[in-house]
């Protein structure tokens, strides 16, 4: 079993429609990583966070320590949202980064 | 400008062939990493050096050797290539390397190597 766990899978939303990402992890971590890879490869990281809630734009992480469960939400998402969304944890010594799975994310218009 | 960049972007080589990927950080970061993307999608750590020292050796194949000249630069050389390392290979880079001070990963684009 993955030690970071992503649902769903797969996620087909409505262009306005409210849309969540969940991620859980099994071990203990120094922070929690939210990371966008588009259809052209590329990955980008959108949010860093070891306690509470981030908030960019339309996007807002939020993460609870206790329950180890982490979630992407994006309000009103448009269809150039549309891509892999992947959560990752670094845990132990080092930075090294543990990846999910990925959600892939379509917004139709 | 380019905060992390690796060339070649693609590359196409015959299995036992030997090539080279070249990673460049341009963000005066002192810890580069190799991570690799297999054909699911799924990401996992290769390598990690942290001012030209390695510091993260995963369980990878001797095939697969990394080198740091400086702290700039961290390039993977894989010898007798397999149809199995066909893969996009991803370099990032961060301030720190210690989890005591988590940070940013910043991502090159990626090279995706096809083996034949």
């Amino acid at each position: 079993k993955n030690e970071v766990e992503q649902s769903p899978q797969n996620l087909t939303a409505q262009e306005g429609e409210f849309i969540t990402i969940n991620c859980s992890y099994s071990v203990g971590i120094s922070a929690l990583h939210w990371l966008q890879q588009h259809p052209g490869g590329g990955i980008v990281s959108l949010f860093m966070l070891s306690s509470g809630k981030k908030k960019h734009g339309r996007l807002i992480a939020t993460i609870n320590i206790q329950e180890k469960h982490s979630s992407l939400h994006i309000t009103a998402p448009h269809p150039r949202d549309s891509a892999v969304y992947i959560c990752a944890v670094t845990a132990g010594a080092t930075n090294k980064l543990i990846f999910g799975t990925g959600t892939l994310l379509a917004v139709q218009p | 400008d380019t905060a992390v960049s690796q060339t070649p972007k693609y590359l196409v080589t015959q299995m036992g062939n030997d090539k080279s990927i070249k990673c460049e950080q341009n963000l005066g970061h002192d810890t580069m990493y190799w991570y690799k993307q297999d054909s699911k999608k799924f990401l996992k750590i290769m390598f990690s050096y942290n001012n030209k020292e390695l510091i993260i050796n995963e369980t990878v194949p001797n095939r697969f050797s990394p080198k740091s000249p400086d702290k700039a630069h961290l390039n993977l050389h894989i010898n007798s290539l397999e149809l199995g390392d066909s893969a996009v290979y991803f370099c990032a880079s961060s301030r720190y390397w210690t989890s005591g001070d988590s940070d940013t990963q910043y991502f090159g684009p990626g090279t995706r190597l096809t083996v034949l």
